[in-house]
Protein backbone atom coordinates (compact mmCIF):
# COMPACT_ATOMS: atom_id res chain seq x y z
CA UNK A 1 0.00 0.00 0.00
CA UNK A 2 1.12 3.74 0.23
CA UNK A 3 3.28 5.02 2.86
CA UNK A 4 4.30 8.31 4.07
CA UNK A 5 7.82 8.78 5.37
CA UNK A 6 8.30 11.89 8.17
CA UNK A 7 11.62 13.80 9.33
CA UNK A 8 12.60 14.16 11.55
CA UNK A 9 11.84 11.41 13.66
CA UNK A 10 12.44 13.17 16.36
CA UNK A 11 13.45 16.51 17.18
CA UNK A 12 14.45 18.06 20.80
CA UNK A 13 14.28 21.98 20.29
CA UNK A 14 14.92 24.47 22.76
CA UNK A 15 11.46 26.72 24.01
CA UNK A 16 11.06 30.20 22.04
CA UNK A 17 12.19 28.08 18.66
CA UNK A 18 11.10 27.94 15.60
CA UNK A 19 9.84 23.86 14.65
CA UNK A 20 9.34 22.40 11.17
CA UNK A 21 8.72 18.65 9.80
CA UNK A 22 7.67 17.14 7.13
CA UNK A 23 5.79 14.29 5.22
CA UNK A 24 6.56 12.76 1.61
CA UNK A 25 5.29 10.11 -0.05
CA UNK A 26 6.17 8.37 -3.55
CA UNK A 27 2.40 8.65 -4.63
CA UNK A 28 0.21 11.28 -5.19
CA UNK A 29 -2.42 12.62 -2.30
CA UNK A 30 -5.85 14.36 -2.32
CA UNK A 31 -5.93 16.15 1.39
CA UNK A 32 -3.38 16.29 3.77
CA UNK A 33 -4.17 16.21 7.53
CA UNK A 34 -1.65 16.67 10.63
CA UNK A 35 -2.46 15.72 13.95
CA UNK A 36 -0.98 15.61 17.40
CA UNK A 37 -0.88 12.96 19.91
CA UNK A 38 -0.25 13.57 23.77
CA UNK A 39 0.69 10.27 25.59
CA UNK A 40 -2.68 8.74 26.71
CA UNK A 41 -4.90 10.12 24.19
CA UNK A 42 -5.79 9.84 20.56
CA UNK A 43 -4.62 12.27 17.93
CA UNK A 44 -6.32 15.99 17.51
CA UNK A 45 -6.58 17.38 14.29
CA UNK A 46 -4.32 20.55 13.82
CA UNK A 47 -4.56 21.46 10.25
CA UNK A 48 -6.35 20.28 7.18
CA UNK A 49 -5.04 20.75 3.52
CA UNK A 50 -6.96 20.17 0.38
CA UNK A 51 -5.66 21.88 -2.84
CA UNK A 52 -2.07 21.45 -3.63
CA UNK A 53 0.24 24.53 -2.89
CA UNK A 54 -2.64 25.46 0.02
CA UNK A 55 -0.98 27.23 2.91
CA UNK A 56 -3.28 27.05 6.61
CA UNK A 57 -2.56 28.80 9.41
CA UNK A 58 -3.54 27.45 13.12
CA UNK A 59 -2.05 29.98 15.75
CA UNK A 60 1.27 29.37 15.64
CA UNK A 61 1.26 26.02 13.39
CA UNK A 62 1.39 26.75 9.43
CA UNK A 63 0.99 23.20 7.04
CA UNK A 64 1.10 23.67 3.30
CA UNK A 65 0.35 21.03 0.76
CA UNK A 66 2.96 21.02 -1.44
CA UNK A 67 2.68 21.51 -5.24
CA UNK A 68 3.69 18.14 -6.73
CA UNK A 69 0.60 16.66 -4.14
CA UNK A 70 3.64 14.33 -3.12
CA UNK A 71 4.41 16.05 0.38
CA UNK A 72 3.21 18.36 3.10
CA UNK A 73 5.12 20.44 5.77
CA UNK A 74 4.32 21.80 9.60
CA UNK A 75 6.02 24.28 11.07
CA UNK A 76 5.75 25.48 14.94
CA UNK A 77 7.01 29.27 15.61
CA UNK A 78 7.93 30.31 18.97
CA UNK A 79 7.15 26.34 20.23
CA UNK A 80 6.20 26.33 24.01
CA UNK A 81 6.57 23.02 26.48
CA UNK A 82 2.81 21.86 25.93
CA UNK A 83 3.49 21.76 22.13
CA UNK A 84 5.32 18.24 23.41
CA UNK A 85 4.22 15.32 21.49
CA UNK A 86 3.96 13.42 18.44
CA UNK A 87 2.81 15.29 14.95
CA UNK A 88 1.45 12.57 12.73
CA UNK A 89 0.40 13.68 8.82
CA UNK A 90 -2.12 11.65 6.99
CA UNK A 91 -3.44 11.33 3.21
CA UNK A 92 -5.66 10.68 1.59
CA UNK A 93 -5.26 8.10 -1.24
CA UNK A 94 -6.10 8.36 -4.19
CA UNK A 95 -8.65 5.50 -4.79
CA UNK A 96 -10.92 6.02 -1.88
CA UNK A 97 -11.21 7.59 1.43
CA UNK A 98 -8.49 5.35 2.61
CA UNK A 99 -6.51 7.46 5.04
CA UNK A 100 -2.87 6.41 5.25
CA UNK A 101 -0.88 8.04 8.28
CA UNK A 102 2.64 8.51 8.30
CA UNK A 103 5.18 7.16 11.76
CA UNK A 104 4.85 10.69 13.26
CA UNK A 105 7.43 13.03 14.82
CA UNK A 106 7.95 12.92 17.97
CA UNK A 107 8.70 16.50 19.53
CA UNK A 108 10.50 17.48 22.95
CA UNK A 109 10.77 21.31 24.24
CA UNK A 110 13.00 21.68 26.70
CA UNK A 111 12.71 24.95 29.04
CA UNK B 1 -19.70 18.28 24.09
CA UNK B 2 -18.18 16.60 20.94
CA UNK B 3 -17.10 13.05 21.75
CA UNK B 4 -15.81 9.69 20.49
CA UNK B 5 -15.96 7.20 22.85
CA UNK B 6 -14.85 3.55 23.01
CA UNK B 7 -15.52 1.06 25.36
CA UNK B 8 -13.56 -0.78 27.04
CA UNK B 9 -10.45 1.45 27.78
CA UNK B 10 -8.40 -1.94 28.53
CA UNK B 11 -8.75 -5.29 27.98
CA UNK B 12 -6.92 -8.40 28.40
CA UNK B 13 -8.16 -11.76 26.92
CA UNK B 14 -7.20 -15.06 25.20
CA UNK B 15 -6.61 -15.98 21.62
CA UNK B 16 -9.79 -17.11 19.78
CA UNK B 17 -12.29 -15.87 22.89
CA UNK B 18 -14.53 -13.21 20.53
CA UNK B 19 -14.45 -9.43 21.70
CA UNK B 20 -16.07 -6.44 20.40
CA UNK B 21 -14.95 -2.71 21.03
CA UNK B 22 -17.65 -0.53 20.74
CA UNK B 23 -16.78 3.16 19.35
CA UNK B 24 -19.73 6.20 19.58
CA UNK B 25 -20.19 9.56 18.37
CA UNK B 26 -22.80 12.09 18.90
CA UNK B 27 -22.11 14.58 16.19
CA UNK B 28 -23.86 12.99 13.53
CA UNK B 29 -20.68 12.19 11.24
CA UNK B 30 -21.14 10.26 8.25
CA UNK B 31 -17.75 8.85 8.31
CA UNK B 32 -16.32 6.41 10.91
CA UNK B 33 -12.76 4.40 11.08
CA UNK B 34 -11.01 2.35 13.07
CA UNK B 35 -7.31 2.50 13.48
CA UNK B 36 -4.51 0.21 15.06
CA UNK B 37 -1.84 1.87 16.04
CA UNK B 38 1.81 0.06 16.84
CA UNK B 39 5.23 1.62 18.07
CA UNK B 40 7.10 2.48 14.79
CA UNK B 41 4.38 2.16 13.03
CA UNK B 42 2.36 5.22 13.24
CA UNK B 43 -1.92 4.77 12.79
CA UNK B 44 -3.17 1.83 10.33
CA UNK B 45 -7.04 2.19 9.25
CA UNK B 46 -8.40 -1.12 9.49
CA UNK B 47 -12.06 -0.39 8.53
CA UNK B 48 -14.17 3.14 7.41
CA UNK B 49 -17.61 3.67 6.99
CA UNK B 50 -18.91 6.88 4.57
CA UNK B 51 -22.21 6.19 6.15
CA UNK B 52 -24.94 3.48 7.63
CA UNK B 53 -24.58 -0.14 5.39
CA UNK B 54 -21.34 1.15 4.22
CA UNK B 55 -18.17 0.10 4.98
CA UNK B 56 -14.58 -0.51 3.08
CA UNK B 57 -11.41 -2.28 4.03
CA UNK B 58 -8.27 0.06 4.92
CA UNK B 59 -4.59 -1.69 5.01
CA UNK B 60 -4.95 -4.05 7.61
CA UNK B 61 -8.36 -5.37 7.95
CA UNK B 62 -7.58 -9.63 8.09
CA UNK B 63 -9.08 -10.54 11.24
CA UNK B 64 -11.52 -8.08 12.01
CA UNK B 65 -15.27 -7.17 11.26
CA UNK B 66 -17.13 -4.00 11.05
CA UNK B 67 -20.60 -2.76 11.51
CA UNK B 68 -22.82 0.41 10.66
CA UNK B 69 -26.12 -0.16 11.57
CA UNK B 70 -26.78 3.31 12.53
CA UNK B 71 -25.13 6.54 11.73
CA UNK B 72 -23.76 6.83 16.03
CA UNK B 73 -22.20 3.25 16.37
CA UNK B 74 -19.32 1.42 14.37
CA UNK B 75 -18.58 -1.50 16.61
CA UNK B 76 -15.08 -3.29 15.72
CA UNK B 77 -15.63 -7.05 16.19
CA UNK B 78 -12.60 -9.24 16.68
CA UNK B 79 -13.88 -13.22 15.93
CA UNK B 80 -11.38 -15.31 16.75
CA UNK B 81 -8.47 -12.56 18.24
CA UNK B 82 -4.86 -13.97 18.23
CA UNK B 83 -1.66 -12.12 19.45
CA UNK B 84 -0.76 -10.41 16.62
CA UNK B 85 -4.05 -8.22 17.35
CA UNK B 86 -2.49 -7.22 20.41
CA UNK B 87 -2.12 -3.37 19.80
CA UNK B 88 -3.82 0.17 20.63
CA UNK B 89 -6.62 0.54 18.88
CA UNK B 90 -8.59 4.28 18.05
CA UNK B 91 -12.08 4.89 16.28
CA UNK B 92 -12.57 8.33 14.51
CA UNK B 93 -15.50 10.30 12.98
CA UNK B 94 -15.28 12.93 10.83
CA UNK B 95 -17.61 14.90 7.44
CA UNK B 96 -15.34 12.85 5.15
CA UNK B 97 -12.13 12.34 7.27
CA UNK B 98 -10.79 11.52 10.61
CA UNK B 99 -11.19 14.83 12.53
CA UNK B 100 -12.35 13.29 16.02
CA UNK B 101 -10.57 10.51 17.89
CA UNK B 102 -11.63 8.60 20.63
CA UNK B 103 -9.23 7.99 23.70
CA UNK B 104 -7.61 4.21 22.35
CA UNK B 105 -8.66 0.94 23.62
CA UNK B 106 -5.72 -1.07 24.71
CA UNK B 107 -6.01 -4.91 23.91
CA UNK B 108 -3.66 -7.70 24.91
CA UNK B 109 -4.19 -11.18 23.59
CA UNK B 110 -2.49 -13.70 25.41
Amino acid sequence: GQQLNQSPQSMFIQEGEDVSMNCTSSSIFNTWLWYKQEPGEGPVLLIALYKAGELTSNGRLTAQFGITRKDSFLNISASIPSDVGIYFCAGLDNYGQNFVFGPGTRLSVLP
Amino acid sequence: EAQVTQNPRYLITVTGKKLTVTCSQNMNHEYMSWYRQDPGLGLRQIYYSMNVEVTDKGDVPEGYKVSRKEKRNFPLILESPSPNQTSLYFCASGGEEPQHFGDGTRLSIL
